[in-house]
């Protein structure tokens, strides 16, 4: 199996700050790399797909980047709404993989 | 719009055998290109993907417990079936199906909508 590693595993930003999570895949993946963000008590939504392309409906603030075995999230500016754990997924293989999750607590 | 649903039962004795339906609208999957996932989430933890079914019927399982799952069309059309065999307490999650998206460009696949999630507690 890919083991996907996220760091940090939790960050605490006040607003307006922008925050960047790092993914960092077994092996390389191409960029088949993909961000959820999952509220308390809800399903994950998906941010972005194919490591860069924001989901339909998510603001601009967010975006992603790399390939390989190397990505990140950032999000730029952020709100109190941003108050979540975030998870990256690989599906360059099966079984499909996700990262431990990057807590995002605002200040 | 698609939205999906999953149901089933809240609370299973150890040993026995989990069936969860999910039961989506919006899309077909019958359509070429189209699958449908099932992904669990023990409480406080990171997902855990299950298993894929695609339009063509190709099946696809987590190794570590492809002996306990499958994954199926429902007998409705707008129906995935997963059943989980030798139910365990450490298999007390909320568990989630999921629609596939691709790329076109990368051809990449990811879970680009998701049900609400159903806790199932695994007790005698």
């Amino acid at each position: 199996d890919i083991q996907m590693t996220q760091s940090p595993s939790s960050l605490s930003a006040s607003g307006g700050d922008s925050v960047t999570i790092t993914c960092r895949a077994s092996q390389s993946i191409n960029r088949n790399l993909h961000w959820y963000q999952q509220k308390p008590g809800k399903a994950p939504k998906l941010l972005i797909y194919a490591a860069s392309n924001l989901q339909s409906g998510v603001p601009s603030r967010v975006s992603g980047s790399g390939s390989g075995t190397h990505f990140t999230l950032t999000i730029r500016s952020v709100q109190p709404e941003d108050l979540a754990t975030y998870y990256c997924q690989q599906s360059y293989s099966y079984p499909w993989t996700f990262g431990q999750g990057t807590k995002v607590e605002i200040k | 719009q698609i939205t999906l649903k999953e149901s089933g039962p809240t609370l299973v004795k150890p040993t026995q055998t989990l069936t969860l339906t999910c039961t989506f609208s919006g899309f077909s999957l019958s359509s070429n290109g189209v699958g449908v996932a099932w992904i669990r989430q023990p409480p406080g933890k990171a997902p855990e993907w299950l298993a894929l079914i695609y339009w063509d019927d190709d099946e696809r399982y987590s190794p570590s417990l492809r002996s306990r799952l499958t994954i199926s069309k429902g007998t409705s059309k707008n129906q995935v079936v997963l059943t989980m065999t030798n139910m365990d307490p450490v298999d007390t999650a909320t568990y989630y199906c999921a629609h596939r998206g691709e790329d076109s460009s990368s051809v990449a696949e990811y879970l680009q909508h998701w049900g609400p999630g159903t806790l199932v507690t695994v007790s005698s």
